[in-house]
């Protein structure tokens, strides 16, 4: 399967700030990407489908202008939640669609975003 | 998307066999059926995904009825390294379709 990298692993920001999150397929090149959030103790909440070389496209109750979300290569997507609050804080991972036939994502290690 | 529902948490021991039902009573004729793995603090981990009958790897069994309105994943003699959240998600194979996480099941192995 492939590997996906996430950078950083975690981060501790001040509220207002910007933080970016990378992620990375490593060793296939990924038309589609995902990223998800995931609160403690709970499950994975889908936000955003992002698609190489055009906008992403935002779940429901995700707020666009807030996530920003950039695919510019196969090889990387990245999540920059912009003015941060603590109410942001929470555990971050993409993941990469695997081959169309098996419908199979593979995970990032996931980024932890801490907002004082 | 079909909606899943799996017991919230189970507890089982070392060296047993654990099978944990999802019940899907909403699938779609193209839908799949696939079980991921979490531990804390790290992205989920394909275990396993089939559309009928039964599948095997290296890692778990998934059984099917004729039905498909649910489904059984089957850990052979567990330890306690499996301890971990497995999600049961259905989702169809059309080009690429996005996946929806239920609340899962919380495994507990104790020694």
């Amino acid at each position: 399967g492939a590997v996906v990298s996430q950078h950083p692993s975690w981060v501790i920001c001040k509220s207002g700030t910007s933080v970016k999150i990378e992620c990375r397929s490593l060793d296939f090149q990924a038309t589609t990407m995902f990223w998800y959030r995931q609160f403690p103790k709970q499950s994975l909440m889908l936000m955003a489908t992002s698609n190489e070389g055009s906008k992403a496209t935002y779940e429901q109750g995700v707020e666009k202008d807030k996530f920003l979300i950039n695919h510019a290569s196969l090889t990387l997507s990245t999540l920059t939640v912009t003015s941060a609050h603590p109410e942001d804080s929470s555990f971050y991972i993409c993941s990469v669609q695997g081959l169309a036939e098996y419908n199979e994502q593979f995970f990032g290690p996931g980024t932890r975003l801490t907002v004082l | 998307l079909a909606k899943t529902t799996q017991p919230i948490s189970m507890d089982s021991y070392e060296g047993q066999e654990v099978n944990i039902t999802c019940s899907h009573n909403n699938i779609a004729t193209n839908d799949y059926i696939t079980w991921y793995q979490q531990f804390p603090s790290q992205g989920p981990r394909f275990i396993i995904q089939g559309y009928k009958t039964k599948v095997t790897n290296e890692v778990a069994s998934l059984f099917i009825p004729a039905d498909r309105k649910s489904s059984t994943l089957s850990l052979p003699r567990v330890s306690l390294s499996d301890t971990a959240v497995y999600y049961c998600l259905v989702g169809g194979l059309s080009g690429y379709s996005t996946l929806t996480f239920g609340k899962g099941t919380m495994l507990l192995v104790s020694p």
